[in-house]
């Protein structure tokens, strides 16, 4: 178990360039979810996929964000035309989809800056 | 609306010490509830989860948290605190609305004097 993986994890780009951002869940997990965190705040919920579909999407997620799981497996999380309020950290975590357990397993993280 | 509330943005105890972090939630049924820990430059790891029976759970580290339905809280509990348990801590809960959307407190930064 490698856990959830992200990259990169830090990125800094100037306004109005586009970033992407990837994730590789657990290798069983069949759902993924990508948060955005801020300075002193929780993470904010942002999208999730089971398999590769997405079921769910925050208000958040304005027209410049698109993520998607083309096979059900890794996933990107593409911000096109950046600004600086989009700086933040963009968390993904996976989880086995069974409502008993109901557990995240988060990656460390991929932290952009705005300029 | 749905929220999750942590009352202190920041907590400082002595080693030894006990701990408390408070977590409120506002939802109409219980939700699940679970409470995460951030240490720097790592991932959130999960503490422990309530989904239902005894309100007094166990996690890991050493902590435990207990659900009161009657005031809608959710806090966390260790009764003494390592220097190595400096760190954020997150309550969280599951609206457990079908979706799997985990709704996040802002957080509580616990420092840890020796």
């Amino acid at each position: 178990d490698t856990g959830v993986s992200q990259n990169p994890r830090h990125k800094i780009t100037k306004r109005g360039q586009n970033v992407t951002f990837r994730c590789d869940p657990i290798s069983e997990h069949n759902r993924l979810y990508w948060y955005r965190q801020t300075l002193g705040q929780g993470p904010e919920f942002l999208t999730y996929f089971q398999n590769e579909a997405q079921l769910e999407k925050s208000r958040l997620l304005s027209d410049r964000f698109s993520a998607e799981r083309p096979k059900g497996s890794f996933s990107t999380l593409e911000i096109q035309r950046t600004e600086q309020g989009d700086s933040a950290m963009y968390l993904c975590a996976s989880s086995l989809g069974d409502r008993k357990t109901g557990e995240l397993f988060f990656g460390e993280g991929s932290r952009l800056t705005v300029l | 609306a749905q929220s999750v509330t942590q009352p202190d943005i920041h907590i400082t105890v002595s080693e030894g010490a006990s701990l408390e972090l408070r977590c409120n939630y506002s939802y109409g049924a219980t939700p699940y509830l679970f409470w995460y820990v951030q240490s720097p430059g790592q991932g959130l790891q999960l503490l422990l989860k309530y989904f239902s029976g005894d309100t007094l759970v166990q996690g890991i580290k050493g902590f435990e948290a207990e659900f009161k339905r009657s005031q809608s809280s959710f806090n966390l509990r260790k009764p003494s605190v390592h220097w190595s348990d400096a760190a954020e801590y997150f309550c969280a809960v599951d609206l457990n609305t079908g979706g799997f959307k985990t709704i996040f407190g802002a957080g509580t930064r616990l420092f840890v004097k020796a």
